[in-house]
């Protein structure tokens, strides 16, 4: 059962134009949700991450939307930059009084730059 | 220095092998995480532990065991190694599940 899904598994987008990516999810107790990055080679590392309170939050050119009712969020980033080519991951958790639960990961999206 | 290290970084054995795959941490975090990667399936969680008395069992935890010998150091085990074990496997690391800091990866094949 996949409880964090990534419909698109690739993506291109030309230099400078505006890359959309996005994640669904089916589990109402999620309440925290984070983007990662993976370039090939290396582990994923955090990119920006959002709360159920919210349904925005911004970090220089990268914008993460949530969308509760549909149990949806996207990362936007404006404008594109060819080091952006790499492979995002979306992760949901639970917070509880101990901390986060475990990460919960979609599939990924590899997204392309095209100069 | 990496924060979290993984060794070997590639491994080539065959079937039916017992393989230890190897991570240390220098960030002080109290919970650590296997995870394997294959293509179109994401990243999916194999073992994990909160602290070094605390080991659970994540999605995919069969033909795999661990140990988490300190706080910094937490290894996975795979017993008899099998083809469809051939995937990149990452470690991480987390101060109370807040953001996971994962380690460079050790590509895994099983002949």
């Amino acid at each position: 059962d996949q409880q964090v899904k990534q419909n698109s598994p690739s993506l291109s987008v030309q230099e400078g134009r505006i890359s959309i990516l996005n994640c669904d999810y089916t589990n109402s107790m999620f309440d925290y949700f984070l983007w990662y990055k993976k370039y090939p080679a290396e582990g994923p590392t955090f990119l920006i991450s959002i709360s159920s309170i919210k349904d925005k939050n911004e970090d220089g050119r990268f914008t993460v939307f949530l969308n509760k009712s549909a149990k949806h969020l996207s990362l936007h980033i404006v404008p594109s930059q060819p080091g952006d080519s790499a492979v995002y991951f979306c992760a949901a958790t639970r917070r509880t009084n101990f901390g986060n639960e475990k990460l919960t990961f979609g599939t990924g999206t590899r997204l392309t730059i095209i100069p | 220095d990496a924060d979290v290290t993984q060794t070997p970084r590639n491994r080539i054995t065959k079937t039916g092998k017992r393989i230890m795959l190897e991570c240390s941490q220098t960030k002080g975090h109290d919970r650590m995480y296997w995870y394997r990667q294959d293509p179109g399936l994401g990243l999916r969680l194999i073992y994990y532990s909160f602290d070094v008395k605390d080991i659970n069992k994540g999605e995919i935890s069969d033909g795999y065991s661990v140990s988490r010998q300190a706080q910094a150091k937490f290894s996975l085990s795979l017993e008899s190694a099998i083809p469809n074990q051939t995937a990149l496997y990452f470690c991480a690391t987390s101060r109370r599940g807040r953001k996971l800091f994962f380690g460079s990866g050790t590509q895994l094949s099983v002949l």
